[in-house]
């Protein structure tokens, strides 16, 4: 079983839809959860950072996270084609390394 | 220019050849990152260093080594590729104790015939 699971997608959205994008995890030991944010061939780059139970606001995203259910949630309001990218979650443990999602692709249509 | 440098870009070689994937970074940060990018399977971790005397073997570091010749400079090596090693990999950086943000380089594409 892996780490995290995410749903690969591809998920495909008409402009202003509301997204959203999730994650699960098996081991409760995970503190730390991320979610990247990686345009076509270029690097992850961190789009949101929590380390408690409950949301997180910034702009038009959101971050969820449900300890007692071991899964994360990311949601994007008012969705726009620049959002056209592919989200992959992170989780971290008191351990210094990262796990990663699998990543979902998501695609704006205008 | 970029924080996280990643030399070559692209890359197509043959089974049993010798390969370098060079990472230099200007974000003057201790801890340095190779990962591997595969489709279904994510970001998976291969080799880190917390500091220029310190290498860690991550989740898949068999037919990989790695060396930190500075702090600013991380290479991975493939001994003698083999085309299962085909992917996409990144270089990352992270300034912070424990699970923090990682800077990512654009990545390096390899091929292996």
């Amino acid at each position: 079983q892996k780490e995290v699971e995410q749903d690969p997608g591809p998920l495909s959205v008409p402009e202003g839809a509301i997204v959203s994008l999730n994650c699960t995890y098996s081991n409760s030991a995970f503190q730390y959860f991320m979610w990247y944010r990686q345009y076509s061939r270029k690097g992850p780059e961190l789009l949101m950072y929590t380390y408690s139970s409950g949301n997180k606001e910034d702009g038009r995203f959101t971050a969820q996270v449900d300890k007692s259910s071991k899964y994360i949630s990311l949601f994007i309001r008012d969705s726009q084609p620049s959002d056209s990218a592919t989200y992959l979650c992170a989780l971290g443990s008191g351990a210094n390394n990262l796990f990663f999602g699998t990543g979902t692709r998501l695609t704006v249509i205008p | 220019d970029a924080d996280v440098t990643q030399t070559p870009r692209n890359r197509i070689t043959k089974t049993g050849k010798r390969i370098m994937l060079e990472c230099s970074q200007t974000k003057g940060h201790d801890r340095m990152y190779w990962y591997r990018q595969d489709p279904g399977l994510g970001l998976q971790l291969i080799y880190y260093s917390f500091d220029v005397k310190d290498i860690n073997k991550g989740e898949i570091s068999d037919g990989y080594s790695v060396s930190r010749q500075a702090q600013a400079k991380f290479s991975l090596s493939l001994e003698s590729a083999i085309p299962n090693q085909t992917a996409l990999y990144f270089c990352a950086t992270s300034g912070t104790v424990g699970p923090g943000e990682l800077f990512f380089g654009e990545g390096s594409r390899l091929t292996v015939l």
